[in-house]
């Protein structure tokens, strides 16, 4: 099994300051024959389910503001929030969807310093 | 609009069986990779299980293979989770999620309120 660590597992930003997330899986998750990275970010905030952020390591999901940047490949990977904004508290995980079965890492916790 | 609608957690006694059912609407149910994802009390996501389009393909975590079974019913637009032989450590918060397009590897784009499954005596 691929398995996804995520660092920190929590970290305070201040309003309008840069958070960033990181994530390791244990094998790659770039897939030759696309040259695509099989990995997503999601944002889950209390008493909701996740959402989709990011996918393909990189990609934006349709309406996520522009201040979300995934960026990475193989197996290093970084979630990048450039000015945090209040709505953005929340835990975020990520996950691969290169092989079965797949897993996610165990989450980031952001708060507001 | 998609939509997916959790139902079927309770409380169970563990060694009991369940069905979780996911009503889906909004999207062509019949070609599209559907998944359970859970989640402990205060914990983190784990991955379950995975229908392919089509319902010809499943995958399991290894902690449910041979106790969970996955499936659908196209006509009624609904997935399944059926879960046998329950244990303290199945008890979780069980979303229902859409793979975006039909392939079972690709992200999970929509995702359910979800049901709630208890295994304590």
């Amino acid at each position: 099994d691929i398995v996804m660590t995520q660092s920190p597992d929590s970290l305070a930003v201040s309003l309008g300051e840069r958070a960033t997330i990181n994530c390791k899986s244990s094998q790659s998750v770039l897939y030759s024959s696309n040259n695509k990275n099989y990995l997503a970010w999601y944002q889950q905030k209390p008493g909701q389910p996740p959402k989709l952020l990011v996918y393909w390591a990189s990609t934006r999901e349709s309406g996520v503001p522009d201040r979300f940047r995934g960026s990475g490949s193989g197996t290093d990977f970084t979630l990048t929030i450039s000015s945090l904004q209040a709505e953005d508290v929340a835990v975020y995980y990520c996950q691969q969807h290169y092989s079965f079965p797949l897993t996610f890492g165990g989450g980031t916790k952001v708060e507001i310093k | 609009e998609v939509q997916l609608l959790e139902s079927g957690g309770v409380l169970v006694q563990p060694g009991g069986s369940l069905r979780l059912s996911c009503a889906a609407s909004g999207f062509t149910f019949t070609n599209s990779a559907m998944t359970w994802v859970r989640q402990a009390p205060g914990k983190g996501l784990e991955w379950v299980s995975v229908m392919c389009g089509g319902g010809d393909t499943t995958y399991y975590t290894d902690s449910v293979k041979g106790r969970f079974t996955i499936s659908g019913d196209n006509s009624k637009n609904t997935l399944y989770l059926q879960m046998n032989g329950l244990r303290a450590e199945d008890t979780a918060m069980y979303y229902c999620a859409k793979n975006t397009g039909g392939s079972c590897y690709h992200p999970l784009e929509y995702w359910g309120q979800g049901t709630l499954v208890t295994v304590s005596s």
